[in-house]
């Protein structure tokens, strides 16, 4: 079964710094979709990047872009210019791309912006 | 109005008491999951539904039930609720291919007491 690990319960960084969240997951397929959903206090899921196993080049999406390495099985997100509104739980998350289209969604990262 | 609406967004119940959640999405998806989410954990799976005759169990589905009552209703029972079923609980959608992950509703927190 596929599993997703996020090793770091919480994290703090300074308004306006960069800061990366760590995530990796287990698999044997060879194409799969990764996530990173955003979970602020109002408890919405939002979702914030998505990477297609198949592509090399990592996806960005404005201050947000990841590391994916893809023999490693790792997928971390890295936050520019961190802004209050930040302050979240982050969930790194996997399907596989045939068959069910389960989500497996790692334990998160609680991420303070600290002004 | 949300995509995805769960009713009642906060629950307290007692222990023993069944208690329904409900799940509605204007969305037009097939698919359709519960999660639930408890610190430390991330989301678990409790079911998911293809269609409303496709229901299946997640990891989790021991002490719950689900409806599927059309394509935009999914409901999560819990037949008799114990504390450790605390948890917030997340209704998702997705079409078919998924490719942009799951559209999820605001949540259920229900607390068994």
């Amino acid at each position: 079964a596929q599993t997703v690990t996020q090793s770091q319960p919480e994290m703090s960084v300074q308004e306006a710094e960069t800061v990366t969240l760590s995530c990796t997951y287990d698999t044997s397929e060879s194409d799969y979709y990764l996530f990173w959903y955003k979970q602020p206090p109002s408890r919405q899921m939002i979702l914030v990047i998505r990477q297609e196993a198949y592509k090399q080049q990592n996806a960005t999406e404005n201050r947000f872009s990841v590391n994916f390495q893809k023999a490693a099985k790792s997928f971390s997100l890295k936050i520019s210019d961190s802004q209050l509104g930040d302050a979240a739980m982050y969930f790194c998350a996997y399907r596989k791309i045939q068959g069910a289209q389960k989500l497996v969604f790692g334990q998160g990262t609680r991420l303070t912006i600290n002004p | 109005d949300a995509d995805v609406t769960q009713t009642p967004r906060n629950r307290i119940t007692k222990t023993g008491k069944r208690i329904m959640l409900e799940c509605s999405q204007t969305k037009g998806h097939d698919r359709m999951y519960w999660y639930r989410q408890d610190p430390g954990l991330g989301l678990r799976l409790i079911y998911y539904s293809f269609d409303v005759k496709d229901i299946n169990k997640g990891e989790i589905s021991d002490g719950y039930s689900v409806s599927r009552q059309a394509q935009a209703k999914f409901s999560l029972s819990l037949e008799s609720a114990i504390p450790n079923q605390t948890a917030l609980y997340f209704c998702a959608t997705s079409d078919e291919r998924a490719n942009y992950g799951y559209t999820f509703g605001s949540g259920t927190r229900l607390t068994v007491v």
